[in-house]
């Protein structure tokens, strides 16, 4: 099954305009991650946010704010004021954690972001 | 600092033939990991390492080997390259703890396998 799921394959907004990007997860720890990068045609991966699963507020950088609904498990990006720089790639992750206290990242398949001026 | 480092930046390969990826990290991180990337696919683990000395297998850990005998260094070697491992290898670190974790990527390694 999906842990990650990112249903848009692809969205636009108007520059200036605020956009959300969905992202739901499954899981059954109580003790979870989760991570939005961003990945611009140059390749990189850029961390944009993260989220506690233990944190009370929706967690805050700049331009991204994540609209954290555990009940719902989604966990969806915000980015407010788009810029045309932000057009590129976004993921959604999750960091996992096995009994044996290992931990990884598991990562949805992306959706591309195009902001049109 | 200089982060995480990979290098090769590109490499071609022909089927059967061995290669390594180095990534290399001035963070002091315990936790390194390799992933690859392929179109639709997102990014999908491949092996991680959370100390020197320790290792174990991502999601899909088939035809690489990996090692971390210092904290700086975590080698991804293909033992016998296929087709199949065409694809933009990242490798990442982090810190875990305190308020808020961020792993930080490499620049990747774009790997042909002819």
């Amino acid at each position: 099954a999906q842990k990650i799921t990112q249903t848009q394959p692809g969205m636009f907004v108007q520059e200036k305009e605020a956009v959300t990007l969905d992202c739901t997860y499954d899981t059954s720890d109580p003790s979870y991650g989760l991570f939005w990068y961003k990945q611009p045609s140059s390749g990189e991966m850029i961390f944009l946010i993260y989220q506690g699963s233990y944190d009370q507020q929706n967690a805050t950088e700049g331009r991204y704010s994540l609209n954290f609904q555990k009940a719902r498990k989604s966990a969806n990006l915000v980015i407010s004021a788009s810029q045309l720089g932000d057009s590129a790639m976004y993921f959604c992750a999750m960091r996992e954690t096995s009994q044996g206290g290992s931990e990884k990242l598991v990562f949805g398949k992306g959706m591309k972001l195009t902001v049109n001026p | 600092n200089a982060g995480v480092t990979q290098t090769p930046k590109f490499q071609v390969l022909k089927t059967g033939q061995s290669m390594t990826l180095q990534c290399a990290q001035d963070m002091n991180h315990e936790y390194m990991s390799w992933y690859r990337q392929d179109p639709g696919m997102g990014l999908r683990l491949i092996h991680y390492s959370v100390g020197a000395g320790i290792t174990d297998q991502g999601e899909v850990p088939n035809g690489y080997n990996v090692s971390r005998s210092t904290t700086e260094d975590f080698p991804l070697r293909l033992l016998s390259a296929a087709p199949s491992q065409t694809s933009v290898y990242f490798c990442a670190s982090r810190n875990s703890g305190g308020i808020q974790e961020t792993q930080y990527f490499g620049p990747g390694t774009r790997l042909l396998v002819l």
